[in-house]
């Protein structure tokens, strides 16, 4: 019972590199988001997808982008890394079902990320 | 449109003691309200749920209402433990805003022996 995987955990980048953080959910779900959280914030929407080859922006979408060429996978591209990037990353998924029972998300555990 | 507001923190309380961490919400058509728990370096987890008005959501010892009236869904744990220490996020969701959640700032609670 996978979920939803992040990868990598941690990682460290110099200042202009690029990356990109790897999410996969098994769960089938339609939709997935990409959220940042800064130490004692909340979390931001940077971008979110409602099925395959859709992809809108969030409330923070400047200096990512993102691609969704399959349901399983939703991977985050980071270009021209730069300090206001540190953040931990999440991915999460939901059904996005009408049906308000079953709309709840499930997170990853996960990508801390450090620009330097 | 549609909005979370959580009670600041951080919390402290001792171990035992009853806990209420407030919860309001705006929002177009009837969302479903959620509590997620994160513990530290964890992502978060879904800690109760409830889709509709009247409903109550437990998991855990914790309880919250789905309040229309007062537009809540406060948390409650009647004696809480180590444990227990965790930030807590109130969030709305469902059909009515897109399936897009709308997450609180999140409330810190430490919880001492």
């Amino acid at each position: 019972n996978a979920g939803v995987t992040q990868t990598p955990k941690f990682r460290i980048l110099k200042i202009g590199q690029s990356m990109t953080l790897q999410c996969t959910q098994d769960m089938n779900h339609n939709y997935m988001y990409w959220y940042r959280q800064d130490p004692g914030m909340g979390l931001k929407l940077i971008y979110y997808s409602v099925g395959a080859g859709i992809t809108d922006k969030g409330e923070v979408p400047n200096g990512y982008n993102v691609s969704r060429s399959t349901t399983e996978d939703f991977p985050l591209r980071l270009e021209l890394a730069a300090p206001s990037q540190t953040s931990v990353y999440f991915c999460a998924s939901s059904p996005g079902s009408v049906a308000p029972a079953h709309t709840e998300a499930f997170f990853g555990q996960g990508t801390r990320l450090t620009v330097v | 449109g549609n909005s979370v507001t959580q009670m600041e923190g951080p919390v402290t309380l001792s171990e035992e003691a009853f806990l209420t961490i407030n919860c309001t919400y705006t929002a177009t058509g009837y969302p479903s309200l959620f509590w997620y728990v994160q513990y530290p370096g964890e992502g978060l987890q879904l800690l109760l749920k409830a889709t509709k008005a009247d409903d109550k959501g437990s998991n855990k010892g914790f309880e919250a209402t789905y309040r229309k009236e007062t537009t809540s869904f406060h948390l409650e744990k009647g004696s809480v433990q180590v444990s227990d220490s965790a930030v807590y996020f109130c969030a709305l969701s469902g059909p009515w805003t897109g399936n897009q959640f709308y997450f609180g700032t999140g409330t810190s609670l430490t919880v001492i022996p």
